[in-house]
Parts: C-alpha cells; sequence; structure tokens
C-alpha cells in the first residue's frame, strides 16, 4: 500500500501570499497519477489537480501541480479568501487508492 | 459529461444493514473499476472498497472486511455497496468513484448515521 503523508498539517497564511503544500509517497507514483482536492465544510471534495499537473475543468491558473516519483507539489500563487481550505492528495496509481492526511490552509 | 450520484444513506441502529447505491452516466461505465471512499465527521477520506470493471476481484479495507460488499450491475450502470453489522465507526459521508480517461471523478456522497 502507498502511503501519502501531506506537509505540512495547518499552513497559516494571509490573503495574497503563496502557498505551497507538499505530498510524499512510500513508493513511486508511475504515470504520475497523483490528484489534488479541496475541500470546504460541509461539502464534497473538488477536484483540482490530475495526472500531478493537469488542472481540473474551471479551477483557475493561480492553482498548479508539480512533482512525479514520491514528492509532489500544489501551489496556491496568490491567496483568494476562498482559498482557505483542506487539500487532500490522492495516488490511484496502485490499489488501494490512497489519500493523505490532509493540510488546512487557514487565514492569519 | 461524468456524473455519479450516490444514494440510500440515512439512519441506522448499530447492527443494522443497509445498501448503497450509485448511479453512473456519462462514461462507459462496464469498463471502469470503481471505487468508494468515506469521511467521518470531522475526518480525512478513507478509501474503503474496489471493484473491478466485469465484478470478479474486489478490495476492502481492513475496517470493513467481512461485513460490507462491494458488487455491480453492468446492465443498470449502478455501483452498490451493502452494509452490514453496521457500527458507530461506520458513520460517515460516502462517496463513488472512478478514474476514467485517465481523470479521477467522485460523486456528492451520501450520508450514513449510525446511532440508537
Amino acid at each position: 500500500e502507498i502511503v501519502l503523508t501531506q506537509s505540512p498539517g495547518t499552513l497559516s497564511l494571509s490573503p495574497g501570499e503563496r502557498a505551497t503544500l507538499s505530498c510524499r509517497a512510500t513508493q513511486s507514483v508511475t504515470g504520475s497519477s497523483l490528484a489534488w482536492y479541496q475541500q470546504k465544510p460541509g461539502q464534497a471534495p473538488r477536484l483540482l489537480i490530475y495526472g500531478a499537473s493537469s488542472r481540473a475543468t474551471g479551477i483557475p491558473d493561480r492553482f498548479s501541480g508539480s512533482g512525479s516519483g514520491t514528492d509532489f507539489t500544489l501551489t496556491i500563487s496568490r491567496l483568494e479568501p476562498e482559498d482557505f481550505a483542506v487539500y487532500y492528495c490522492q495516488q490511484y496509481v496502485s490499489s488501494p487508492r490512497t489519500f493523505g492526511q490532509g493540510t488546512k490552509v487557514e487565514i492569519k | 459529461e461524468v456524473q455519479l450520484v450516490e444514494s440510500g444513506g440515512g439512519l441506522v441502529q448499530p447492527g443494522g444493514s443497509l445498501r448503497l447505491s450509485c448511479a453512473a452516466s456519462g462514461f462507459t461505465f462496464s469498463i471502469y473499476a470503481m471505487h468508494w471512499v468515506r469521511q467521518a465527521p470531522g475526518k480525512g477520506l478513507e478509501y474503503v472498497s474496489a471493484i473491478s470493471s466485469n465484478g470478479g476481484n474486489t478490495y476492502y479495507a481492513n475496517s470493513v472486511k467481512g461485513r460490507f460488499t462491494i458488487s455491480r450491475d453492468n446492465s443498470k450502470n449502478t455501483l452498490y455497496l451493502q452494509m452490514g453489522s453496521l457500527r458507530a465507526e461506520d458513520m460517515a459521508v460516502y462517496y463513488c468513484g472512478s478514474v476514467v480517461d485517465s481523470r479521477p471523478y467522485w460523486g456528492q456522497g451520501t450520508l450514513v448515521t449510525v446511532s440508537s
């Protein structure tokens, strides 16, 4: 089983700042089968990035994904008020399709 | 457009049973593996179960093995999760999903509440 570890657990930033979230895997995620989700309270997770770096439909270009192998990053170039939420990574290259434990981006 | 719509959630007593359904549309359901994940209140996402395209292979998390059964009806484009011997810790929002053309899709979820 591939274990995903996200860091930091909580990120305290101000609107307009840059956010960098990390997702590290215990084994190589081949084919860059890595996704990032945003979740707000009471809502389903929203797909932001798939294939490690492809933005889902309708996702603003301030969100970008990068990485390969075992190290992946989600970057939010300039935080907007609506970006404060919890973010999860998920690998879908092997079963079980594991998730990271989440990073909460909160307003400083 | 890929759509996944879960149903069947509700209130059930500890030890009880419930069957969740996931209606799929917008893609060729019969050629893709399907998955269930869940999220307990205030917790992260937990992968629960999976089934291959023809139903011949299944996977269960240790937390549900022996109590949950995943199945599918490719003629109805529907995925199921039969849940038995329900416990308080099974209370969660349950989401169905798939990876279609290398992109993950998930439904909006259905809430299962386990309480007496």
